[in-house]
């Protein structure tokens, strides 16, 4: 089985400022490891995934992630956030082996960009 | 593909009522999950199909809930009696089986609030 912490649930942060949004993870497996983004009242969005090779992964709009397997760690950084980058975060992990692969997720953290 | 679609959007329901929800996954992902979110949480697992064959059940999924997937394609996921501790979001998700791009394409929801 598989868990996941975020650490913070609301992180404010300025206009072109930079953000990490934390996440750890407890497994006795290999995992895979994903964050999605979720705007209000719509489904999640998949915005990164580590599933093997480069521990640093990167999305098309300026996120990246790093996996830090002894720290057990997926952190989300952004250098520089826009005001449209507000929503909430979600981590989650699943094991890299079995046949039914669901996510389990963190509780969330609401990342809101002020002006 | 047109992704993840969910039918309805929102329901509201008296308690007591039975309620019905409709997944339709990408097309040629043969596996298909249920998710539950409440308000503040991250999504918990609640069940998997891998083609028409329900494989998982969460605990959560109490003996009011049943979930088919009768040819493989789209789902349904039933409450019967609901309750007021229903009232959730009720995400559907599917995937591919191969892992060099694996990933989860989750739908809108299914916002359901029981009075």
């Amino acid at each position: 089985a598989q868990s996941v912490t975020q650490l913070d649930s609301q992180v404010p942060v300025f206009e072109e400022a930079p953000v990490e949004l934390r996440c750890n993870y407890s497994s006795s497996v290999s995992v895979y490891l994903f964050w999605y983004v979720q705007y209000p009242n719509q489904g999640l969005q998949l915005l990164l995934k580590y599933l093997s090779g480069s521990t640093l992964v990167e999305s098309i709009n300026g996120f990246e992630a790093e996996f830090n397997k002894s720290q057990t760690s997926f952190h989300l950084r952004k250098p520089s956030v826009h005001i449209s980058d507000t929503a909430e975060y979600f981590c989650a992990v699943t094991g890299s082996s079995g046949s039914a692969r669901q996510l389990t997720f963190g509780s969330g953290t609401q990342l809101t960009v002020l002006p | 593909d047109t992704g993840v679609s969910q039918d309805p959007r929102h329901k509201i329901t008296k308690r007591g009522q039975n309620v019905t929800f409709r997944c339709d996954p990408i097309s040629e992902h043969n596996r298909l999950y249920w998710y539950r979110q409440t308000l503040g949480q991250g999504p918990e697992f609640l069940t998997y199909f891998q083609n028409e064959a329900q494989l998982e059940k969460s605990r959560l999924l109490s003996d009011r809930f049943s979930a088919e997937r009768p040819k493989g394609s789209f789902s349904t996921l039933e409450i019967q009696r609901t309750e007021q501790g229903d009232s959730a979001m009720y995400l559907c998700a599917s995937s591919s089986p191969g892992t060099t791009n694996y990933g989860y394409t989750f739908g809108s929801g299914t916002r359901l609030t029981v009075v």
